[in-house]
C-alpha cells in the first residue's frame, strides 16, 4: 500500500479483556516500530523489529504486552488483561532500514489505533 | 538519562506571523535530531532532521531548525505561519544505546494553533 496501515482505528474494550492491534507496514520496509502515545504525552517506544533479527522489546511496559511480526510484513501488538492505564493511541512506524547509518530512511507512521479501556 | 523537553505545550500565533518551537535535549553524545508533525487525523510526518554538518537544516513546508550544541537545543522555526500549519509538533532524538537502531525518544509535543 501507499502508507502504513493500522487497524482498527478505534477500539473500546472492557478492563481485563485482551486486545490485538494490527500494523501493515510499507512494502519493502525491513524495520517496524510500535510506539504508545498517552494523552498529553510524547511517544513512548515499545518494540522494534528488524528483518529476521530478534526484536528489541526493551520498551514493553509489562509482560501483558507482546508483539509479533511475520517476516517483513504484518505485525500484531497484543495486550492481555487490559488495564485503564493502557488507554492510549498505539502508533506503528516502518522504515527501509533500522540502523543509524541509514537515517536517510525516516520513520513512516500509521494513523494509529486509539485504545480506550473502560 | 536521555530526554527531550518541549517547554511549550500550547502555542497560538496569528497567520503570517513568525514561529519558533523550542526543543531541548539531554544526550550523552552528539545526537541525531528530528522534528515530526502530526496533523489532525493523520500520522506523524518527518519535517526535518539533523545528523551532522551545517547546524541550520531546512525541511519541508518552509520549516527550518538550528542545532545549538552549547544550548542543547534544536528549535524549529518558520518565518510566516499558514493556517494549515496548525498541528502537533514533536521533537525527537536518537539513536539509543549501542544497537544503533532507529529507536527515538520523543518530546511531549507542542500544539500549534493558528489565528486567522
Amino acid at each position: 500500500g501507499a502508507g502504513v496501515s493500522q487497524s482498527p482505528s478505534n477500539k473500546v474494550t472492557e478492563k481485563g479483556k485482551d486486545v490485538e492491534l494490527r500494523c501493515d507496514p510499507i512494502s519493502g520496509h525491513t524495520a517496524l516500530y510500535w510506539y504508545r502515545q498517552r494523552l498529553g504525552q510524547g511517544l513512548e517506544f515499545l518494540i522494534y523489529f528488524q528483518g529476521n533479527s530478534a526484536p528489541d522489546k526493551s520498551g514493553l511496559p509489562s509482560d501483558r504486552f507482546s508483539a509479533e511480526r511475520t517476516g517483513e510484513s504484518v505485525s500484531t501488538l497484543t495486550i492481555q488483561r487490559t488495564q485503564q492505564e493502557d488507554s492510549a493511541v498505539y502508533l506503528c512506524a516502518s522504515s527501509l532500514f533500522g540502523k543509524a547509518s541509514s537515517y536517510n530512511s525516516p520513520l513512516h507512521f500509521g494513523n494509529g489505533t486509539r485504545l480506550t479501556v473502560t | 538519562a536521555q530526554s527531550v523537553t518541549q517547554p511549550d505545550i500550547h502555542i497560538t500565533v496569528s497567520e503570517g506571523a513568525s514561529l519558533e518551537l523550542r526543543c531541548n535535549y539531554s544526550y550523552g553524545a552528539t545526537p541525531y535530531l528530528f522534528w515530526y508533525v502530526q496533523s489532525p487525523g493523520q500520522g506523524l510526518q518527518l519535517l526535518l532532521k539533523y545528523f551532522s554538518g551545517d547546524t541550520l537544516v531546512q525541511g519541508i513546508k518552509g520549516f527550518e531548525a538550528e542545532f545549538k550544541r552549547s544550548q542543547s537545543s534544536f528549535n524549529l522555526r518558520k518565518p510566516s505561519v499558514h493556517w494549515s500549519d496548525a498541528a502537533e509538533y514533536f521533537c525527537a532524538v536518537g539513536p539509543l544505546g549501542s544497537s544503533n537502531t532507529g529507536k527515538l525518544i520523543f518530546g511531549q509535543g507542542t500544539t500549534l494553533q493558528v489565528k486567522p
